[in-house]
């Protein structure tokens, strides 16, 4: 069984800079995957931010990328604000007609 | 703009079925596939399936093969998707999301429905 996994939780000062990654138990990550990311706050459904490896969904804003990192795709935040605390999870396209969603990434501004 | 519109909170007895819709409007329905993906409490997103709107094909997880149905109603632009033989670990959120690029990949989102499974 394939097995998406994150860091669980993740930390940032204001202003920093932080990258999640997403990596699959059966090998490397590539855009072949269309590795997708979402951020979720408490209560709220998720948000798209990235999709198709690097392609910012709607009114996402630029300090928000997505590419592959060696064998792993990748999320970084560039300048992390306050209001970035949330839930980050990735999802991967499998076999070409099943999505795996990573466990999450909570991560933390302070 | 693209809006996904589900069905109200549902609260149901271990064994039972429930069926939540999923109403799109903003776009052409039958143009984009839908995914349902569920969140337990305190838990991560699950993805449970995805349906063509356009034929009605469906690709499941392997979990849910056996108790999930989803169909769609071109002339109401609505998803369904139902769950049968309903268990306490069956409560969770659970949302409908619109492909972009790639099919079943979601990237629009509904607003979430909770069921309750409990005795």
């Amino acid at each position: 069984q394939t097995v998406v996994t994150q860091e669980p939780s993740f930390s940032v000062s204001p202003g920093g800079t932080v990258t999640l990654t997403c990596d699959l138990s059966s090998g490397s990550v590539s855009t072949n995957y269309y590795p997708t990311w979402y951020q979720q706050t408490p209560g709220q459904a998720p948000r798209t931010l990235i999709y198709s490896t690097n392609t910012r969904s709607s009114g996402v804003p630029d300090r928000f990328s997505g590419s592959i990192l060696g064998n792993k795709a990748a999320l970084t935040i560039t300048g992390a604000q306050a209001d970035d605390e949330a839930d980050y999870y990735c999802v991967l396209y499998i076999d070409g007609d099943t999505l795996v969603f990573g466990g999450g990434t909570r991560l933390t501004v302070l | 703009q693209v809006q996904l519109v589900q069905s109200g909170g549902e609260e149901k007895k271990p064994g039972a079925s429930v069926k939540v819709s999923c109403k799109a409007s903003g776009y052409t329905f039958s143009s984009y596939g839908i995914s349902w993906v569920r969140q337990a409490p305190g838990q991560g997103l699950e993805w449970m399936g995805w349906i063509s709107t356009y034929n009605g094909n469906t690709n499941s997880a392997q979990k849910f093969q056996d108790r999930l149905t989803m169909t769609t109603d071109t002339s109401t632009s609505t998803v369904y998707m139902e769950l049968r033989s309903l268990k306490s670990d069956d409560t969770a959120i659970y949302y409908c999301a619109r492909d972009v690029v790639v099919a079943g990949i979601p990237v629009y989102w509904g607003q979430g429905t909770l069921v309750l499974v409990s005795s």
